[in-house]
């Protein structure tokens, strides 16, 4: 089954402690995204990359690194989590954006 | 820069009512639209597409028709049932080099039996 699968789902951590939440598709997409999903903000995008040893900033990156070894993986990293960092993230993938995005379950991370 | 703007929810209907969720767009060029769904507890699926002026997207009954002279992509459907309860999201992406998606802020919907 085509899918992005992200791991955790659920995660509560305490400041400083730094974390990864993994992020790997199946379906040979070149061009993978984290957004973080906050209420009455909608979606921001956090990081990109449309390729192998590509990425780029979105719209809120600070805190936040990314890396792009392997085309099916984009873990998402926080080297040291604050409290404002508590939200819904999902990573998603595409072949190109006329196709749209497939997303991930979504991490629900808590920083304490 | 590019944006979208959705009606704010939450959007309460009965039962087998019209639906009409409004989406609005600025961008250079000729973008895509998207309008995705976000159930309970889930991530956002893609619902339906289209990718030039005048295409209509349809899915499950939704419908979305691209009007490029009124920058709108406007979400219908004839009578939702109580499983349409969910957020739906407007994006359209641009057709330059990043591919990025930009999204709308969400509108809820809530479908009383």
């Amino acid at each position: 089954e085509a899918q992005v699968t992200q791991n955790p789902r659920y995660l509560i951590t305490v400041t400083g402690k730094k974390l990864t939440v993994t992020c790997s598709q199946n379906m040979n997409h070149e061009y993978m995204s984290w957004y973080r999903q906050d209420p009455g903000l909608g979606l921001r995008q956090i990081y990109y990359s449309m390729n192998v040893e590509v990425t780029d900033k979105g719209d809120v990156p600070e805190g936040y690194k990314v890396s792009r070894k392997e085309k099916r993986n984009f873990p998402l990293i926080l080297e040291s989590p604050s409290p404002n960092q508590t939200s819904l993230y999902f990573c998603a993938s595409s072949s190109t954006g006329d196709y749209g995005y497939t997303f991930g379950s979504g991490t629900r991370l808590t920083v304490v | 820069g590019d944006s979208v703007t959705q009606m704010e929810g939450p959007v309460t209907l009965s039962e087998e009512a019209f639906l009409t969720i409004n989406c609005t767009y600025t961008a250079t060029g000729y973008p895509s639209l998207f309008w995705y769904v976000q159930y309970p507890g889930e991530g956002l699926q893609l619902l339906l597409k289209a990718t030039k002026a005048d295409d209509k997207g349809s899915n499950k009954g939704f419908e979305a028709t691209y009007r490029k002279e009124t920058t709108s992509f406007h979400l219908e459907k004839g009578s939702v049932q109580v499983s349409d309860s969910a957020v739906y999201f407007c994006a359209l992406s641009g057709r330059n080099r990043d591919d990025k998606i930009i999204f709308g802020k969400g509108t809820r919907l809530h479908i009383l039996p």
